[in-house]
């Protein structure tokens, strides 16, 4: 069936420094790829999100790359904040989901930002 | 603005019995979502619903029901509760099924 596989489960960096997070997906009929922050004891947060018509945006110090070919697409996080310290999720449409809206998630990535 | 309520927050329930997690949405979402969280995992989805009295089935439905009587609430149905139903549940709306998915914060259940 449908794959999001992510990587890596956790990251810790430095203060200051880039945080990337890369996610596969196995559909390749998905055409929308959102990202999520969660932190703890509440729900997700969509920070960014791209389209399958865009290979990259960006929003601040946040940044999605998409690869339609490869069928990957990464999170850049630069000057990283001790704030940014969350679970990150991605995620990926589901075959013939274009109207509803069905999301299949990675495992998650737990970043740690080390002041 | 309120967004997405769910109630309740934490739940404990024993096995065999049945309970309903409630969800809101006050953005005028056609679009709403159950989701199952559990240790280390991304999300999965349970149901879904395009609109007021149109449901179906996610990747992980049995052992569920919903129901969708308004645009704005949709519950999830735990009719005979079972240990491995133990996780957090989250809700999402969206206004489209192409627009970003806004989520409530869980309801935590334990099922002993």
């Amino acid at each position: 069936g449908e794959n999001v596989e992510q990587h890596p489960s956790t990251l810790s960096v430095q203060e200051g420094d880039s945080a990337v997070i890369k996610c596969t997906y196995s559909d390749s009929a998905s055409n929308y790829f959102p990202w999520y922050k969660q932190e703890l004891g509440k729900g997700p947060q969509l920070i960014i999100d791209i389209r399958s018509n865009v290979g990259e945006k960006k929003d601040q110090r946040i940044a999605v790359t998409l690869n339609k070919t490869a069928k990957h697409f990464s999170l850049h996080i630069t000057e990283t904040q001790p704030e940014d310290s969350a679970v990150y999720f991605c995620a990926a449409t589901s075959h013939g989901s274009s109207n509803t809206g069905k999301l299949i998630f990675g495992q998650g990535t737990t970043l740690q930002v080390k002041p | 603005n309120a967004g997405v309520t769910q109630t309740p927050k934490f739940r404990i329930l024993k096995i065999g019995q049945s309970m309903t997690l409630q969800c809101a949405q006050d953005m005028n979402h056609n679009y709403m979502y159950w989701y199952r969280q559990d240790p280390g995992m991304g999300l999965k989805l349970i149901y879904y619903s395009v609109g007021a009295g149109i449901t179906d089935k996610g990747e992980v439905p049995n052992g569920y029901n919903v129901s969708r009587s308004t645009t704005e609430d949709f519950p999830l149905r735990l009719e005979l509760a079972a240990p491995s139903q133990t996780s957090v549940y989250f809700c999402a709306s969206s206004y489209q099924g192409s627009q970003p998915q806004h989520f409530g914060d869980g309801t935590r259940l334990s099922i002993l």
